[in-house]
C-alpha cells in the first residue's frame, strides 16, 4: 500500500489566517491526489481532485498544488465553517489510501 | 440532486455477518463505480471496497476474503456483505460514488454513514 503522511496532525488558527496542510506520499503518485473536508458527525466532502482542480461548488479560497510525492492544501483566508478535519487520498494504486488527517481548530 | 443512503448497520458478535445496502438517486447509477469507505470511532478514513460499472471488484487487504461487494443496477443500489466480522471492523461505513479525471479516481458524493458495531 502507498502510505500517505499529513502534517501537521493538528493546527490552531484564527479566522482570516492563511493555512497550509502538507501531504507526502511514500512513492511518486503523479497528480493522483485528492483532498476532503470532514466536519464533526458528517460525511467527508470532496474539495480538490487531481491535486489542483477545485470541485464544483467549493469556495475559491481552497487551492491545491503539488505533483510526485509532495502536495499542499491551502486555505487563503479561514472562515468559521472551515474548522474541520482534512484528509488527502491517493488513487495511484487501486488500494486507495488516505492520510491520517489534519484537525484544524480555532485559536 | 445526487443522494446516497446507507442501511443495514447494527450490532453483531465477533464472527457474525451483516449486509450493508446503499440506495442511490439523482444520477445514472450504471455508469459509475461505487465504493465503501469506513471510519473507526475517533479514527481516520479507510477505503474498504469498490465495484466498477462493469462489475469488477476490488478490496482492501484488511477485508479481502471476508467482505463481498455487489451491485444491482435495476435498483440503483449496491451492497457490502460482511462475514467473519472482527472488533476491528467496528466503525461508520460510508458509501460513496466514484468518478475520475484522466486516471485519477476520487469520491465525489457520500452517504450519511451507517454504524457497524462488532463486540462480544
Amino acid at each position: 500500500d502507498i502510505q500517505m503522511t499529513q502534517s501537521p496532525s493538528s493546527l490552531s488558527a484564527s479566522v482570516g489566517d492563511r493555512v497550509t496542510i502538507t501531504c507526502r506520499a511514500r512513492q511518486t503518485i503523479s497528480n493522483y491526489l485528492n483532498w476532503y473536508q470532514q466536519r464533526p458527525g458528517k460525511a467527508p466532502k470532496l474539495l480538490i481532485y487531481a491535486a489542483s482542480s477545485l470541485q464544483s461548488g467549493v469556495p475559491s479560497r481552497f487551492s491545491g498544488s503539488g505533483s510526485g510525492t509532495d502536495f499542499t492544501l491551502t486555505i487563503s483566508s479561514l472562515q468559521p465553517e472551515d474548522f474541520a478535519t482534512y484528509y488527502c487520498q491517493q488513487s495511484y494504486s487501486t488500494q486507495y489510501t488516505f492520510g491520517q488527517g489534519t484537525k484544524l481548530e480555532i485559536k | 440532486e445526487v443522494q446516497l443512503v446507507e442501511s443495514g448497520g447494527g450490532f453483531v458478535r465477533p464472527g457474525g455477518s451483516l449486509r450493508l445496502s446503499c440506495t442511490t438517486s439523482g444520477f445514472t447509477f450504471r455508469n459509475y463505480a461505487m465504493h465503501w469507505v469506513r471510519q473507526g470511532t475517533g479514527k481516520g478514513l479507510e477505503w474498504v471496497s469498490a465495484i466498477g460499472s462493469p462489475g469488477d471488484t476490488y478490496y482492501s487487504d484488511s477485508v479481502k476474503g471476508r467482505f463481498t461487494i455487489s451491485r444491482e443496477d435495476a435498483k440503483n443500489s449496491f451492497y457490502l456483505q460482511m462475514n467473519s466480522l472482527r472488533a476491528g471492523d467496528t466503525g461508520v461505513y460510508y458509501c460513496a460514488r466514484g468518478d475520475h479525471d484522466f486516471g485519477n479516481y476520487y469520491f465525489d458524493y457520500w452517504g450519511q454513514g451507517s454504524l457497524v458495531t462488532v463486540s462480544s
